[in-house]
């Protein structure tokens, strides 16, 4: 079973631009969450989406958005970026039926210039 | 609010020392705990985990973690570590959201 893939791998982009980054679950995961890491902050929690629903979500400004499909693959979506959006983004899955294990993908490290 | 603290940010041993990583999580009702360890350049692989049962529950590469209610901790531990145990981890608890502590680096010298 292949795992959590995130695309792209690094991204570059300036202040003022957005930016989407994007995540597919293990296969027959439905729950996709996304973290932000960074080495003042460590791992925060952004949101989960599960059936094409946010189902929880962090404590981000509204510049950080998401969304799912009904494939269950996500995106991610920052908007006006700032220089304090530099992180490593992470996203997660998780299988039904009781496991609570969260299954992380590499992640998508953005520099924000 | 659903809060982990981990005691120590940066823990330096030699090989064959022991290792033992602080945990106290806070959460009102049935929490999951987790241990995730973060390899260098690596992504973020799941070490144990404790959902109910025996309160020792033991994880690969050696890792064992405590479960004690009445302190609300989930300490990580192995006996002996190598080289190649040298990485950050993570405590987690999940109640309706995973929530991690800031991470411990671990550096152990050969």
């Amino acid at each position: 079973k292949a795992g959590v893939t995130q695309t792209p791998r690094y991204l570059i982009k300036t202040r003022g631009q957005q930016v989407t980054l994007s995540c597919s679950p293990i296969s027959g995961h439905r729950s996709v969450s996304w973290y932000q890491q960074t080495p003042g902050q460590g791992l925060q929690f952004l949101f989960e989406y599960f059936s094409e629903t946010q189902r929880n979500k962090g404590n981000f400004p509204g510049r950080f958005s998401g969304r799912q499909f009904s494939n269950s693959r996500s995106e991610m979506n920052v908007s006006t970026l700032e220089l304090g959006d530099s992180a490593l983004y992470l996203c997660a899955s998780k299988g039904t039926g009781g496991e609570n294990i969260q299954y992380f993908g590499a992640g998508t490290r953005l520099s924000v210039l | 609010a659903q809060s982990v603290s981990q005691h120590n940010h940066h823990v330096i041993l030699s090989e064959a020392a022991s290792l033992e990583l602080g945990c106290n999580y806070s959460y009102g009702g049935t929490v999951n705990l987790f241990w995730y360890v973060q390899y260098p350049g690596q992504h973020l692989q799941l070490l144990l985990k404790y959902f109910s049962g025996d309160p020792l529950v033991k994880g690969i590469k050696g890792f064992e973690a405590e479960f004690i209610k009445s302190k609300f901790s989930f300490n990580l531990r192995k006996p002996s570590v190598q080289w190649s145990d040298t990485a950050e981890y993570f405590c987690g608890a999940a109640g309706n959201k995973l929530t991690f502590g800031g991470g411990t680096r671990v550096l152990v010298k050969p």
